[in-house]
């Protein structure tokens, strides 16, 4: 088990730019999620996938945030024309489905910085 | 909109004493309850998952849940300072496979 990996640690980019961040999740897992955290606040659930299919989506997901899993392996969260506001740490997530709710294990996080 | 609400602290107890932190949710429906511990810059990490009312206990961890009050808890015995991290409540919602968490207890062990 070498646990959820996320790349890259640090992103600093301008605003408006476009940036991409990978996840890859525990083996076994086939659940996925992406959240957002911000200073002094719990994660925000952005998204989340069952094996390649993407099924619940926050409305803090706006058009400009993308996210895939083509392989049902590893995901990509894509935003374009980065703000302000997009500065927070990413984190991905991953579980087991089985009956019930499994916990998640977090990856590092990568944290994005909008200048 | 689901919620989760935590005392945000900072909760400090001295080395040694059993700390308390306490979590409500507002969905009644929500079955599933977990603790995560997150050190300052750092991801969280699971501490406790808790399904079923009463108490369950692993090591100095113990949670505590109350479905009739939408209220969990989490008790640290015998603190020691590398306990000292903020600690989020996280609640599976009704319908849902993501987890809404709190803002989370910033704790403090003092030696």
């Amino acid at each position: 088990d070498t646990g959820v990996s996320q790349n890259p640690r640090h992103k600093i980019t301008k605003r408006g730019q476009n940036v991409t961040f990978r996840c890859d999740p525990i083996s076994e897992h086939n659940r996925l999620y992406w959240y957002r955290q911000t200073l002094g606040q719990g994660p925000e659930f952005l998204t989340y996938f069952q094996n390649e299919a993407q099924l619940e989506k926050s409305r803090l997901l706006s058009d400009r945030f993308s996210a895939e899993r083509p392989k049902g392996s590893f995901s990509t969260l894509e935003i374009q024309r980065t703000e302000q506001g997009d500065s927070a740490m990413y984190l991905c997530a991953s579980s087991l489905s089985q009956r019930g709710h499994q916990p998640q294990h977090f990856g590092d996080g990568t944290r994005l910085s909008i200048l | 909109q689901k919620e989760v609400e935590q005392n945000s602290g900072p909760l400090s107890v001295p080395e040694g004493a059993i700390a308390s932190l306490n979590c409500t949710y507002s969905d009644r429906g929500s079955q599933s309850f977990f603790w995560y511990r997150q050190y300052s810059g750092k991801s969280p990490e699971l501490i406790m998952s808790i399904y079923s009312n009463g108490d369950k206990e692993d090591g100095r961890f113990t949670a505590q849940l109350n479905k009739a009050s939408q209220y969990v808890s989490l008790l640290i015995r015998d603190s020691q300072p590398s306990d000292s991290a903020t600690y989020l409540c996280a609640v599976n919602p009704t319908g849902g496979q993501n987890f809404v968490f709190g803002p989370g207890t910033r704790l403090s062990v003092l030696p």
